[in-house]
């Protein structure tokens, strides 16, 4: 069974200050991990994956994330944060390849205070 | 990137009626899709695997009765809350996988969501 842990279920920085999600996962085999975003009353985005790859995923916006296996997590982070960053973020996890079902952590909003 | 659309986006209907939600892959075909569920602020659940001629894979707890899924076409699938009651009210997002680009950690591709209130 996966399982996702998000800590913190509201994060709040100001604008310019670095961004810090935090995302502990539970797999019994190798995991693919990623981060969404989510503005409101839409569907998810995905900010980046991990695949086994680099431990050091970028993605989109100016985001990136560790892959820590020892630590078990996949901190999603962001040097300078934007007012457009405001928006719930979910980590996710799915075992295997090709996209099989996620598990989704609980999610962490964000509020940039300007 | 590939576009996954949902309809309607909004719906407002009373209770003991039948709604039906498309999610539609327009530019990929998706063997598979997934039918969530979001209540306010929280999580998605997931509530089923839509398979394309096949019978709906549902997660434990999940009504199959309530919640009927058809998967007739490759980019086509339909979730339909039969009976709606107020308890149903929900944001449900389908995702689907691109069926031949699926590719290690294949990117699943969300629809907008559909907003389903129940009176």
């Amino acid at each position: 069974a996966q399982s996702v842990t998000q800590l913190g279920s509201h994060v709040s920085v100001s604008e310019g200050a670095l961004v810090l999600l935090r995302c502990n996962y539970s797999s019994s085999v190798p995991p693919y991990l990623f981060w969404y975003v989510q503005y409101p009353n839409q569907g998810l985005q995905l900010l980046l994956k991990y695949t086994s790859a680099a431990t050091l995923v970028k993605g989109i916006n100016g985001f990136e994330a560790e892959f820590k296996k020892s630590e078990t997590s996949f901190h999603l982070t962001k040097p300078s944060a934007h007012m457009s960053d405001a928006a719930e973020y979910f980590c996710a996890v799915s075992e295997g390849a090709a996209g099989n079902k996620l598990t989704f952590g609980g999610g962490t909003r964000v509020l940039v205070k300007p | 990137g590939a576009v996954v659309s949902q309809h309607p986006s909004w719906v407002i209907c009373k209770s003991g009626t039948s709604v039906k939600i498309e999610c539609r892959s327009l530019d990929f075909q998706a063997t598979t899709m997934f039918w969530y569920r979001q209540f306010p602020k929280q999580s998605l659940m997931l509530m089923a695997t839509s398979n394309e001629g096949s019978k709906a894979t549902y997660e434990q707890g999940v009504e199959k009765d309530k919640f009927l899924i058809n998967h007739a076409s490759l980019t086509l699938s339909t979730l339909t809350v039969t009976s709606a009651h107020p308890e149903d009210s929900s944001f449900y997002i389908c995702s689907a996988r691109d069926t031949l680009r699926g590719g290690a950690g294949g990117e699943l591709f969300f629809g907008e969501g559909s907003r389903l209130t129940v009176l």
